[in-house]
């Protein structure tokens, strides 16, 4: 089956600079990778997504890119903001009727 | 809105007892999945579902029962609690293609 693996468990960073949060998987079939945020004592949400059809993704400050090649994807945040400071998990899954396969997440610290 | 409504919210339970972790999900979503949440495991898989009727094994299932009675409802059953199942349980709906998945707010289970 799939695996997923995030790469850096944990991340810091000072205010402003860029995050990067790598994540690569096996399966070659999949096609849709979701990225989620967990801030402290909270439940998950979904931030971007990008589907095996492009490469690249933005949505304000966050980027997503797509390898399939190298069965890799990450995760770019920009101009961090202290708010950026969460656990990100990433995420693949096949189309339809498949379970969705996480990484174990990263600890993001944004120093001010 | 979309909404997965996780109850109860905190338990504590004496080891041996039965517990049972309720899920109800608004967003008409055939999967829904049952995970755990330790320090350093980032989330496992206990259970999934899709749809009514169905349950499927993840991959720590041992010591747990799923339940999925309706489109709606999906439960978690520890029918002999362990302390080792102290953990956070969230639980989450997705669409056919999980591209749309949502996690409720999470359950705080203390076994002691």
């Amino acid at each position: 089956g799939e695996k997923v693996e995030q790469h850096e468990s944990t991340l810091s960073v000072r205010e402003g600079d860029s995050a990067v949060i790598n994540c690569t998987y096996t399966d070659t079939a999949s096609s849709y990778f979701p990225w989620y945020k967990q801030e402290a004592g909270k439940s998950l949400h979904f931030v971007i997504d990008i589907r095996s059809n492009v490469d690249r993704k933005q949505s304000q400050r966050l980027i997503v890119l797509l390898d399939k090649k190298a069965k890799r994807f990450s995760l770019h945040i920009t101009a961090t903001q202290p708010e950026d400071s969460a656990i990100y998990f990433c995420a693949a899954t096949k189309n339809s009727n498949n379970r969705i396969f996480f990484g174990d997440g990263t600890q993001l610290v944004v120093k001010p | 809105e979309a909404a997965v409504t996780q109850s109860p919210r905190n338990k504590v339970a004496v080891t041996g007892g039965k517990v049972t972790l309720s899920c109800n999900q608004t967003n008409n979503h055939n999967n829904m999945y049952w995970y755990r949440q330790d320090t350093g495991h980032g989330l496992r898989l206990i259970h999934y579902s899709y749809g009514a009727g169905s349950t499927e094994k993840g991959d720590i299932p041992d010591g747990y029962k799923a339940s999925r009675p309706s489109q709606e409802n999906f439960s978690l059953i520890l029918e002999l609690a362990t302390p080792s199942q102290t953990s956070v349980y969230f639980c989450a709906s997705g669409d056919q293609a999980n591209t749309e998945v949502f996690f409720g707010k999470g359950t705080r289970l203390t076994v002691v």
